[in-house]
Formats: structure tokens, sequence, C-alpha cells
């Protein structure tokens, strides 16, 4: 079972409008949870990171947290022709015990689009 | 901004030939990764790296090697290239502790694998 799951796989919205994209998790050893977004022929590049309970709002993106759940989710305010990418929402584990590294488990990515 | 480049950007390689993809950062991180992209599972970890010396696997090592020569530098090695091994690699880098690692990718490797 994929360890880090997303919906839509993909979502398009009116420009101006508001879109909400959703991630859930299946292991309680995740600690920290990210935002990325790839434009098409490039590298993901991070959005926003959240571990805390609740909301987290940065600009047009606000991502919230339910650690009971393991839910995360990203909403778009706003949407702008440049938010049009595939956003993957990604876990973040401890990979060695005592060193402090971490590891990042991907989900499969929202395709995000606006309407013309 | 975190600065990694890899090399080459494109790549068509033979069924049972070798294949070294190259990944050089700049910014003194620490974690090295190599991930590959396909459509329909997207960023899956093939091996990481944490320092100079080390490697790690990730969930799918299986068919591929890697080396971590220096801080600077972190290959993927496919010794017997198949045509499953077709797809699009990205190699990222962070340094960060206890779960706060902001990965920087690289512009990605597009593999063919004939």
């Amino acid at each position: 079972q994929q360890k880090v799951q997303q919906s839509p796989e993909s979502l398009s919205v009116p420009e101006g409008g508001m879109a909400s994209l959703n991630c859930t998790s299946s292991d309680r050893n995740f600690q920290y949870f990210w935002w990325y977004r790839q434009h098409s022929g490039e590298g993901p590049k991070a959005l926003m990171s959240i571990f805390s309970d609740g909301d987290k709002k940065e600009g047009r993106f606000t991502a919230h947290l339910n650690k009971a759940s393991l839910h995360v989710s990203l909403h778009i305010r706003d949407s702008q022709p440049r938010d049009s990418a595939l956003y993957f929402c990604a876990a973040s584990e401890p990979h060695l015990p005592g060193t402090g590294s971490n590891r990042l488990t991907f989900g499969k990515g929202t395709k995000f689009s606006l309407i013309p | 901004e975190a600065a990694v480049t890899q090399s080459p950007r494109n790549k068509v390689a033979v069924t049972g030939g070798k294949v070294t993809l190259s990944c050089n950062q700049t910014n003194n991180h620490n974690n090295m990764y190599w991930y590959r992209q396909d459509t329909g599972h997207g960023l899956r970890l093939i091996h990481y790296s944490y320092g100079a010396g080390s490697t790690e696997k990730g969930d799918i090592p299986d068919g591929y090697k890697a080396s971590r020569p220096s801080q600077e530098n972190f290959s993927l090695i496919l010794e017997l290239a198949t045509p499953s091994q077709t797809s699009v690699y990205f190699c990222a880098s962070g340094d960060a502790w206890g779960g706060l690692d902001t990965l920087y990718f690289g512009a990605g490797t597009r593999l063919s694998v004939l």
C-alpha cells in the first residue's frame, strides 16, 4: 500500500478560483509533511512544510495538518496561471535513529491546471 | 538557492549496457538522494547518502548501485540496464536535522533503455 496517498489525481479550476489538494498517510512514523511543486520540464521545488496541528499560511497557499488522522491538505486561493503544475505531498521519517537525518516519501502527485 | 547539477540531461542506452548518472551539488549539503519519476508512481526513492562514503538503500534499490565519493558528488549506476529502467531520474540534496530537510532537486536526467 502506498504510504502517502494523494487525491484527486487531477484538478482544474478557473483563474482566480480556490483549489484543495488532499494527502493521507498510513504510517505514524511520519513526523513532518511537505508540499512540493513541479513545473513541466523541471525538478520539484519545496513549497511549504507543516508539522504542527492546524493551519500554516504562506501567501496564497494554506496547509492544514490533522495529526490524529494523518491528513494534510493544501489550499490555493486566487489561482494563477503559474500555479499550474504537479503537486506532491511528502512525508518525512527518521532513517537513522539518533542521527537526526531523515528521508522523504512522496505521493503520486496531483496535476493542477487552470480552466482557460 | 541551492544548486544541484545532473549530467547527462538525456541518455539513450542499450539493454545490458552500463549507465552512470552523475550529480553534483555545491552547497556542502550532507544528504543526497536519487529518485525516479514515472507516471502513476510519483517519485520513488532509489538510494540516498548522508555523507561522503555512505550509501543507503531506498524503497526500490534493485538493479541500481550508488556511489558517494565526496561531499559534492553522488552517482547512480545501472550495471546492466533494462527497458524497465527507462524513466526520469532526479538527484536531490538537503542538509537539515530533525525532519526539516528541504530537498533541492536537479533538473532531471531522462533515460531511455532500448
